[in-house]
């Protein structure tokens, strides 16, 4: 079946703009996560949702970042204001969440770079 | 505060020998470790996990032993094969979260014919 999916694959921007990261994840997964990996690091933690509600945001750098799921499923990450340290590679992830031992399955990431 | 460490950045190894790829961690709520890879432009591929309960878990040519007491794990890959070179991920949780995963920062793994 279909994967997660992610886009757009790759977004250069300009420091100050705004933008949109989408994810698609698995059909039927009701846990979502956002994740942001650095060059050179292993991907962070950003927001977890349980449905349309993010059950945990403690991620998120700062009031810059916000994240939507509105009916359970896509979901977008905003960034307002872009900075240069925002680049990093956004990744997302689900999973079907019946227990915390499930196994989360990543999308292939979009590529942001903030100039 | 690095809650889960490589401190291996790259490994290289021989086709059909023994990968030791190696993490440690400070946080002794943690009580379940997964073993992630990841090849260039892809996201990570879930490979294998363990539970605290347990100190051996084996799937095929990958098994992942814990040390508890010692806060280590580490990933054993027998016979390590050219298609096993990818980046490889450590990563944790606490039954008590959200599930979100702490990861380490990496270890690239580079298998030579």
């Amino acid at each position: 079946g279909a994967g997660v999916s992610q886009t757009p694959s790759n977004k250069v921007t300009e420091k100050g703009k705004y933008v949109e990261l989408r994810c698609d994840p698995i059909s039927g997964h009701t846990a979502l996560y956002w994740y942001r990996q650095s060059l050179g690091q292993g991907p962070e933690f950003l927001i977890y949702f349980q449905g349309t509600g993010a059950a945990d945001d403690s991620g998120l750098p700062n009031d810059r970042f916000f994240a939507v799921r509105p009916e359970g499923s896509v979901s977008t990450l905003k960034i307002q204001r872009t900075e240069r340290g925002d680049s990093a590679v956004y990744l997302c992830a689900s999973s079907s969440r019946t227990g915390y031992t499930d196994t989360q399955y990543f999308g292939p990431g979009t590529r942001l770079t903030v100039l | 505060d690095q809650q889960v460490k490589q401190n291996s950045p790259s490994l290289s190894v021989q086709e059909g020998r023994i990968s030791i790829l190696n993490c440690d961690y400070t946080n002794s709520m943690f009580d379940y470790f997964l073993w992630y890879k990841k090849y260039p432009a892809e996201g990570p591929t879930f490979l294998i996990s363990i539970s605290s309960i347990k100190d051996k878990n084996e799937d095929g040519r990958f098994t992942v032993f814990l040390n508890k007491s010692a806060k280590h794990l580490s990933l054993h890959i027998v016979p390590s094969q050219p298609g096993d070179s990818a980046v490889y991920f450590c990563a944790a949780s606490e039954a008590s979260n959200t599930g979100k995963l702490i990861f380490g920062q990496g270890t690239t793994l580079q298998v030579k014919p």
